[in-house]
Formats: C-alpha cells, sequence, structure tokens
C-alpha cells in the first residue's frame, strides 16, 4: 500500500516564528488534505490541495503531485497552532475518500 | 448549522460489555466514514457509509464490530464483546455528496476505554 510520511515528526517553536511541515507519499494521490488535531482532539479540515498552492489566513500549503510531497507553512506562529497536523490522501481509485493518514507532525508553540 | 456530532464524548466499557458510538453527519451530508485512531498513531479507514447502505467495510475487523446508517437516526458503530485492543478514538466524518474532491468534516470523536 501507500507510505505516507511526514517530518518532523515533533517541532517546538517559539510564538511568532514561522514553519514548514512536509508530507511525502509514495504513489499517485487523487486527494490530498491537510487536517490538525487540536489538544483536545477535534479534527480540523486545514486544507483540500491534490496539486497547487493554497493560502488561508497565516496558513498555506503546496502540492506538487509530480514529485509527490506537499508542504504545509504555518507563519507567525500562535500557541493556538499546538496540536497534530496530519496529511492525508487518497490513492486507490475506489471512487470514495478512503483516506490514508500519514504519521503527523507533533506542534508545540510556547508563549 | 452545527458540524458532525458525535456521542458520548467518552465511553468506558468492562470487557465483554458492548459499545454503540453515534455520529449524526452535518446537515445535508448523506456520506460518512468511520476512522479509528490508536494512541499516537494516524487515523484508520473502517468503514464507508451512505444512507441504508454500506459502501465499503474493509478496514472493519472482521468480526465483533458492525456499522449502520439508517433512514432516519445517526449513524451506529457497535463494537460487540469490547477488548482492551479496542480502545482507541473512534471519529466519524461526513461528506455531502461522497465526490472525490470534497472536503471530508470530522467530528470529535468517541474515545473509548475498555477496562
Amino acid at each position: 500500500g501507500i507510505q505516507v510520511e511526514q517530518s518532523p515528526p515533533d517541532l517546538i517553536l517559539q510564538e511568532g516564528a514561522n514553519s514548514t511541515l512536509r508530507c511525502n507519499f509514495s504513489d499517485s494521490v487523487n486527494n490530498l488534505q491537510w487536517f490538525h488535531q487540536n489538544p483536545w482532539g477535534q479534527l480540523i479540515n486545514l486544507f483540500y490541495i491534490p496539486s497547487g498552492t493554497k493560502q488561508n489566513g497565516r496558513l498555506s500549503a503546496t502540492t506538487v503531485a509530480t514529485e509527490r510531497y506537499s508542504l504545509l507553512y504555518i507563519s507567525s506562529s500562535q500557541t493556538t497552532d499546538s496540536g497534530v497536523y496530519f496529511c492525508a490522501v487518497e490513492w486507490m481509485n475506489t471512487g470514495f475518500q478512503k483516506l490514508v493518514f500519514g504519521t503527523g507532525t507533533r506542534l508545540l508553540v510556547s508563549p | 448549522n452545527a458540524g458532525v456530532m458525535q456521542n458520548p464524548r467518552h465511553l468506558v466499557r468492562r470487557r465483554g460489555q458492548e459499545a454503540r458510538l453515534r455520529c449524526s453527519p452535518m446537515k445535508g451530508h448523506s456520506h460518512v466514514y468511520w476512522y479509528r485512531q490508536l494512541p499516537e498513531e494516524g487515523l484508520k479507514f473502517m468503514v464507508y457509509l451512505q444512507k441504508e447502505n454500506i459502501i465499503d467495510e474493509s478496514g472493519m475487523p472482521k468480526e465483533r464490530f458492525s456499522a449502520e446508517f439508517p433512514k432516519e437516526g445517526p449513524s451506529i458503530l457497535r463494537i460487540q464483546q469490547v477488548v482492551r485492543g479496542d480502545s482507541a478514538a473512534y471519529f466519524c466524518a461526513s461528506s455531502p455528496s461522497g465526490a472525490l474532491n470534497e472536503k471530508l468534516f470530522f467530528g470529535s470523536g468517541t474515545q473509548l476505554s475498555v477496562l
């Protein structure tokens, strides 16, 4: 099956710093999404981005499908950005969103 | 405009008991997905349902686990005769039409603890 690896596994930032999270996948994908799981366990969908670049406030994401990776940029980080960031891909051509999740990047933003 | 609602938020069961997890999708969404998250791991797909139909249950354990999404009411994930290894967070997600280019919206999850 497809392998979805994220790096770094853990990241500690000072409030206000910028960061880049990476997601590598081992096969062509039809669908890629980024999620934020906050410290209370809630999953928030940040981006649907199978290719190209999108921006939403302080967050932006870029997927280079031909090179099988995606990047999530967080600028001017805030303590509320803490949590685990997952990328998830759909690759099996099942016709529906059977997502395979990556291993996650655990982010801690300190004041 | 409520999101995906899951209840209970936390569920404690003793080994051998049954666990019933409920999921009400977002208004207007008729496609429901269940995922399981073991401690310190990412989510893993379990089952995909539309109203009254199981579309894909390839991620469900063959025994003790079942899911339904009736015409009326929430989707139910049922785990019979729970064991300690079933302890995990169970997440439900929904989408409007199941299309590949839609975002999935997740509920807050049910944390199942088996004593």
